[in-house]
């Protein structure tokens, strides 16, 4: 079945350093895949998405790019602040049930000053 | 525009009991899915509503069931609680069924089975 593997954190980082979260997947025909983010104490917000191969998907400083050869979408921020401290989720859609949302079981990002 | 809402937010139930969880789908959206998240994990899909019918299930027993109503609105019900269905459950909700939407999610309501 269709499935999200991340890397496990927790990741610490420093301010201004680079960020990449590792996610790779597993699907049948062709899923729109997402970074969804949780900030601490509130819902599941998305960060970006990408519906089609060689697509880039990019919000306040993150990019990840769909890439079908390697069923990756890596997250990657060049510059991290403290306020990005949170947990990040991999996502694909699959419509084996529904229009169900995949999700990986989160990497936790704390960015110290 | 008011984003997706869920009552109650916090909720304590005991072993073999009943509960119901509620969500209003955000204006325009007919399309509501519910998560389960247990604690240190990423949500696992439980169902889906698209106008009033069930559009998919996930990997959950019968006791897990829901409610699409004229409004969108949705409900959760969920009966014989276990201890391990305590987790935070939430509700999402999209224009469409379709694959590329996306999910808009509520803020959850924290369940605790004791």
């Amino acid at each position: 079945g269709n499935s999200v593997t991340q890397m496990e954190g927790p990741v610490t980082l420093s301010e201004e350093a680079f960020l990449t979260i590792n996610c790779t997947y597993t699907a049948t025909g062709y899923p729109s895949l997402f970074w969804y983010v949780q900030y601490p104490g509130e819902g599941l917000q998305l960060l970006l998405k990408a519906t089609k191969a060689d697509d880039k998907g990019s919000n306040k400083g993150f990019e990840a790019t769909y890439r079908k050869e390697t069923t990756s979408f890596h997250l990657e921020k060049g510059s991290v602040q403290v306020s990005d401290s949170a947990v990040y989720f991999c996502a694909l859609t699959s419509n084996q049930a529904g229009t169900a949302l995949i999700f990986g079981k989160g990497t936790t990002l704390s960015v110290s000053s | 525009e008011t984003g997706v809402t869920q009552s109650p937010t916090h909720l304590i139930k005991t072993r073999g009991q009943q509960v119901t969880l509620r969500c209003s789908s955000q204006s325009g959206h007919n399309t509501v899915s519910w998560y389960q998240q247990a604690l240190g994990q990423g949500p696992q899909f439980i169902f889906q509503y698209y106008r009033e019918e069930e559009n998919g299930r996930g990997n959950f027993p019968p006791r897990f069931s829901g409610l699409q109503f004229p409004n969108y609105s949705s409900e959760l019900n969920v009966n014989a609680l276990e201890l391990d269905d305590s987790a935070l459950y939430l509700c999402a909700s999209s224009l469409d069924r379709g694959l590329h939407n996306e999910q808009f999610f509520g803020p959850g309501t924290r369940l605790t089975v004791l």
